[in-house]
């Protein structure tokens, strides 16, 4: 099983600020995928990164993904009330297999 | 279109009864999901389906049966219910390989 560990579980701040929220595994992976999840929906996709050193901005989210292929990081600026949510990480062989597996979450709030 | 619908939105069950999960997808989509997400836990991978008539196991499908009869439906079964079943289900779908998997509002199921 590769494990997906990320960090932190919950992050509280105010509205403006800036975060980074890490996926971390000891394994290295194809490519990983970031979904945010709303309390009483089901995770929408936000990107998808496949090689290594790549970086993808999303408006004010900017995610990278580790040289290695074993970590990635989603950094949040001027965070928003509407960024509140559960981010999730997750790795598969996107194109080959559909083994998906899922980080536990980091927990965000984003406080007005 | 309505994009991935899962029936019902709640249930309750009793320790030892058997119910059925049914989503439905409006996008053609080859590929379906069935997930379990527990606090702390992420999103597990119960059984997918790479097409009409086809299933597999994911990482925790003891406990489960699915079928796929229709390509628009997949149906999660439990037969003899469990409290360790208590969980929020959700079902996705996705076009292929290498597409964006679309989930489902999710099913909470609580088992007493």
């Amino acid at each position: 099983t590769q494990l997906l560990e990320q960090s932190p579980q919950f992050l509280s701040i105010q509205e403006g600020e800036n975060l980074t929220v890490y996926c971390n595994s000891s394994s290295v992976f194809s490519s990983l995928q970031w979904y945010r999840q709303e309390p009483g929906e089901g995770p929408v996709l936000l990107v998808t990164v496949v090689t290594g050193g790549e970086v993808k901005k999303l408006k004010r989210l900017t995610f990278q993904f580790g040289d290695a292929r074993k970590d990635s990081s989603l950094h949040i600026t001027a965070a928003q009330p509407g960024d509140t949510g559960l981010y999730l990480c997750a790795h598969g062989h996107f194109y080959n297999n559909n083994d998906m597996r899922f980080g536990a979450g980091t927990r965000l709030t984003v406080k007005p | 279109n309505a994009g991935v619908t899962q029936t019902p939105k709640f249930r309750v069950l009793k320790t030892g009864q058997s119910m059925t999960l049914l989503c439905a997808q409006d996008m053609n989509h080859e590929y379906m999901y069935w997930y379990r997400q527990d606090p702390g836990m992420g999103l597990r991978l119960i059984h997918y389906s790479v097409g009409e008539g086809t299933t597999a196991k994911g990482e925790v499908p003891d406990g489960y049966n699915v079928s796929r009869l229709k390509k628009q439906n997949f149906l999660l079964g439990l037969e003899s219910a469990a409290p360790s079943q208590t969980s929020v289900y959700f079902c996705a779908s996705r076009l292929g390989r290498g597409h964006e998997q679309y989930f489902g509002p999710g099913t909470r199921l609580t088992v007493t």
